[in-house]
């Protein structure tokens, strides 16, 4: 099973554009990429998917280089309210969260 | 739009006491999961399952069962709660096996 890696906590200012990497070494050829933001005291909420190059919607942007080891979930101009657990998972491993990386924005 | 719903948003029991933790999705979904997340170990899953009747263990299944006698409906179950049960539960539930997962709010479960 493709296991994720990513940075335990991040600081950023708001207004600032925050990536937050993840490294997925095993994952396979078939495999999407899955991140989701959890607020505290509630359920994580999907955010983003992809397969390989760039994704965009509303709320991030999602890079994902040539050979798919690893993604960058990239938040543009974050505010307070970007304060969350950001949780990154292989396809194969949709039911497994790891511990996330928590992003504290300062005013 | 998305509904998962958990029956009890807090809940207060007493060790050894039959707990039960309810969920319901109103999205026609096959798939829903339990999950169980405490401070410094994210989300580890408990138990799921991918149809009526149908369950499989998660990582962490020891002292819970569930059931799913509907597929809108699928229960946690703690036969005899002990204190490090107390944790925050999730259900989550999606439409196919690996695709995106739709959470509830949680219960946060104090045993005592």
């Amino acid at each position: 099973l493709a296991k994720t890696t990513q940075p335990i906590s991040m600081d950023s200012y708001e207004g600032q554009e925050v990536n937050i990497t993840c490294s997925h070494n095993n994952i396979a050829t078939n495999d999407y990429i899955t991140w989701y933001q959890q607020f505290p005291s509630q359920g994580p909420r999907f955010i983003i998917q992809g397969y390989k190059t760039k994704v965009t919607n509303e709320v991030a942007s999602l890079f994902i280089p040539a050979d798919r080891k690893s993604s960058t979930l990239s938040l543009p101009r974050v505010s307070l309210s970007d304060t969350a657990v950001y949780y990154c998972l292989a396809r194969n491993t949709p039911l497994v969260f790891g511990k996330g990386t928590r992003l504290s924005v300062i005013a | 739009d998305v509904k998962v719903t958990q029956s009890s948003r807090y809940l207060v029991k007493r060790t050894g006491e039959k707990v039960f933790l309810e969920c319901v999705q109103d999205m026609d979904h096959e798939n829903m999961f339990w999950y169980r997340q405490d401070p410094g170990l994210g989300l580890r899953l408990i138990y799921f399952s991918y149809d009526v009747k149908m369950k499989e263990k998660g990582d962490i299944p020891e002292g819970y069962s569930v059931s799913r006698e509907k597929k809108e409906r699928f229960s946690l179950i703690l036969e005899s709660a002990s204190t490090n049960q107390t944790s925050m539960y999730l259900c989550a539930s999606s439409v196919e096996q690996y695709e995106k997962l739709f959470f509830g709010s949680g219960t946060q479960l104090s045993v005592l």
